[in-house]
């Protein structure tokens, strides 16, 4: 079975210009979470698709991210314009929708994000 | 205050040694707890859920106190390759998952 896929593994890109991350998720897994990482900091959850609508984006930090998933598939998490504080390491995980509380999230390796 | 507390480390422990990390979560209403582990530039991956009657598996033991609001892991005979860092997370039912900084473990030879 393949894994939570996400791409690209690195972006280094400049104060003001555009990003798209993209997700994978596990064949057959309704739930898709985005999560990130900045440094020195824990892991933040940032919104949760199940398949095609979000069921919480409470953690999305401002409008300048946009996460879509068309067709209830992939994902792609936009920053527009970025600033030198979205660097991080964003992270995708799925998990199929009958979750129960204890299944366990699939992470992908995650894109390491730098803004300079 | 931080939702899930932990202590950062790290720690440095001889091959063989028993280790133990703690963890607190400041909701009560909190109701599913990992653990988590994350070795460097990789992605996190489950180790074990927490359960209130305490699990094992293997050389992993995991408690959870729920009127203290905490949670602990103890890896006993420890090898090279539980070198990682450690996540203690924590879950209100609503599928979002809360992490702490996690605690970075050493087994040295």
């Amino acid at each position: 079975e393949a894994g939570v896929t996400q791409f690209p593994s690195h972006s280094v890109i400049e104060k003001g210009q555009t990003v798209t991350l993209r997700c994978d998720p596990i064949s057959g897994h309704d739930n898709l979470y985005w999560y990130r990482r900045v440094m020195g900091k824990e892991i933040k959850f940032l919104l949760h698709f199940v398949k095609e609508s979000k069921q919480d984006e409470s953690g999305m930090p401002n409008n300048r991210f946009l996460a879509e998933r068309t067709g209830g598939t992939y994902s792609t998490l936009k920053v527009q314009p970025a600033e030198l504080e979205d660097s991080g390491v964003y992270f995708c995980a799925s998990s199929p929708l009958d979750r129960g509380g204890n299944s366990p999230l699939h992470f992908g390796n995650g894109t390491r994000l730098t803004v300079t | 205050r931080k939702e899930v507390e932990q202590d950062p480390g790290p720690f440095n422990v001889p091959e063989g040694a028993t280790v133990a990390f703690n963890c607190t979560y400041s909701n009560s209403a909190s109701q599913s707890f990992f653990w988590y582990r994350q070795d460097c530039r990789k992605e996190p991956k489950l180790l074990m859920s927490v359960y209130s009657s305490g699990n094992e598996d293997g050389r992993f033991t995991a408690q959870l106190n729920r009127a203290s609001q905490y949670i602990s892991l103890l890896i006993r005979d420890s090898k090279l390759s539980d070198s990682a860092t450690y996540l203690c997370v924590v879950s209100f039912g609503n599928e979002k998952l809360t992490f702490g900084t996690g605690t970075r473990l050493t087994i040295i030879p």
